[in-house]
């Protein structure tokens, strides 16, 4: 069955610290695999996606995420934490045109 | 930058009562998705459109849940009675046909809470 698995529900990290959110995920094919960003009452905002080639991609707000097919994961990655990052980030897989399978999120809180 | 539009933003009603929430996705956006997002959880798909026309409605309960979608643009998804277990968060999404189809969108959500 697919899914996504994400084993951190809350991190906490202090401000202009390093970061890495975990996602592991179960697809029966080379999957499309996305991070979006949501903040407390607001809809999904989308940071990056991988769909094939370079196994690190870069998106938006200084995340970077890599591809490890052999570990069957996507883990999010930021060098540093702004106060602004404090949201929660769900990694979501899909296959072309579809359905995503989300997990259930990992929150994020940033310490001054 | 386009936007996906819902509304409305919040919506509080009580158990046996209707509800409708609104969907208008970006401007050439064929496919059009209503998830449905628990507190502590993750979206789960209700519903999909291709065009007018339902693609994959499996996890609609189809007893208190209708979506249409008639001129193959903005969507509306009814819940008639609502129920204790229907609070949550509703989010529609869009994306293109063809190529670009793979990433969706999402509106701001509407956020139910039933009492």
């Amino acid at each position: 069955a697919q899914s996504v698995t994400q084993p951190d529900i809350h991190i906490t990290v202090s401000e202009g610290a390093s970061l890495e959110l975990r996602c592991n995920y179960s697809y029966g094919a080379t999957p499309y695999l996305f991070w979006y960003v949501q903040s407390p009452g607001q809809g999904l905002q989308l940071l990056l996606k991988y769909f094939s080639g370079d196994t690190l991609v870069q998106g938006i707000k200084g995340f970077e995420a890599e591809f490890k097919r052999s570990q069957s994961s996507f883990n999010l990655r930021k060098p540093s934490v702004h106060w602004s990052d404090a949201a929660e980030y769900f990694c979501a897989v899909g296959r072309g045109q579809g359905n995503l399978i989300f997990g259930k999120g990992t929150k994020l809180s940033v310490k001054p | 930058e386009a936007e996906v539009a819902q509304s409305p933003r919040y919506k509080i009603t009580e158990k046996s009562q209707a509800v409708a929430f609104w969907c208008d996705p970006i401007s050439g956006h064929a496919t059009l998705y209503w998830y449905r997002q628990i507190l502590g959880q993750g979206p789960e798909l209700l519903v999909q459109f291709q065009d007018e026309s339902v693609v994959d409605d499996s996890q609609l309960p189809k007893d208190r849940f209708s979506a249409e979608r008639l001129k193959g643009v903005d969507s509306t998804l009814k819940i008639q009675p609502a129920e204790l277990g229907d609070s949550a968060m509703y989010l529609c999404a869009s994306s293109l046909e063809g190529a670009g189809s793979e990433t969706q969108y999402f509106g701001p959500g509407t956020r139910l809470l039933v009492l």
